[in-house]
């Protein structure tokens, strides 16, 4: 099952709006990533974090690798519309596999 | 380069019967990752190749599930004797071993087991 917690389950903001959400965990992990799902899509990479304390900019988005290894935020600045979607964490242990959030799905109202 | 590509895009069967997916990774990736998910949930990992070695599967992964990758090319995922809760949307994943984490994803097979 799911490791790795995130939060809020869902968010329903104006455009123009920040978003922030996160992911904690019980486990370390190597690498943290951010991935948008689109309806009947595959995840798509957003930004990976390999250092504890890293920061990590893609635009609108910038991301944080925790201290502590366990968790990890995902920031979005002035929403818009096409940000609709949901965003899930993931991380990656020494064992190569990789874990994902339940998701938080974002709707952006114009 | 064209991306991972996943045959077929949906699958319906019944109850009891056997299906088989294909994943076609992007080519110069060595390693192959296979995830299941529900609605409402993210992906959950079912087991990943690096080349054509299957390192590691998930425990959650039944006998009925199996997943080859015969040249360390394109795998195949197939289960046996389907139930309805298998139904989910199967995703394939691959990545160059030495880009830590970057997984691409194909757009997934979606299976109704009836």
């Amino acid at each position: 099952g799911q490791q790795l917690n995130q939060s809020p389950q869902s968010m329903f903001i104006q455009e123009g709006e920040d978003v922030s959400m996160n992911c904690t965990s019980s486990s370390i992990f190597n690498t943290w990533l951010w991935y948008k799902q689109d309806p009947g899509e595959g995840p798509v990479l957003l930004i990976a974090l390999y250092k504890a304390g890293e920061l990590t900019s893609n635009g609108r988005l910038t991301a944080q690798f925790g201290i502590t290894r366990k968790d990890s935020f995902l920031n979005i600045s002035a929403s818009i519309p096409s940000d609709v979607g949901i965003y899930f964490c993931a991380g990656q242990s020494y064992t190569n596999d990789m874990r994902f959030g339940a998701g938080t799905r974002l709707t952006v109202k114009p | 380069d064209t991306g991972v590509s996943q045959d077929p895009r949906h699958k319906i069967t019944k109850r009891g019967q056997n299906v088989t997916f294909r994943c076609d990774p992007i080519s110069e990736h060595n390693r192959l990752y296979w995830y299941r998910q529900t609605l409402g949930q993210g992906p959950e990992f079912l087991t990943y190749f690096q080349n054509e070695a299957q390192l590691e599967k998930s425990r959650l992964l039944s006998d009925r599930f199996s997943a080859e990758r015969p040249k360390g090319s394109f795998s195949t995922l197939e289960i046996q004797r389907t139930e309805q809760g298998d139904s989910a949307m199967y995703l394939c994943a691959s990545s160059l071993g030495n880009q830590g984490g970057k997984l691409f994803f194909g757009s997934g097979t979606q299976l109704s087991v009836l």
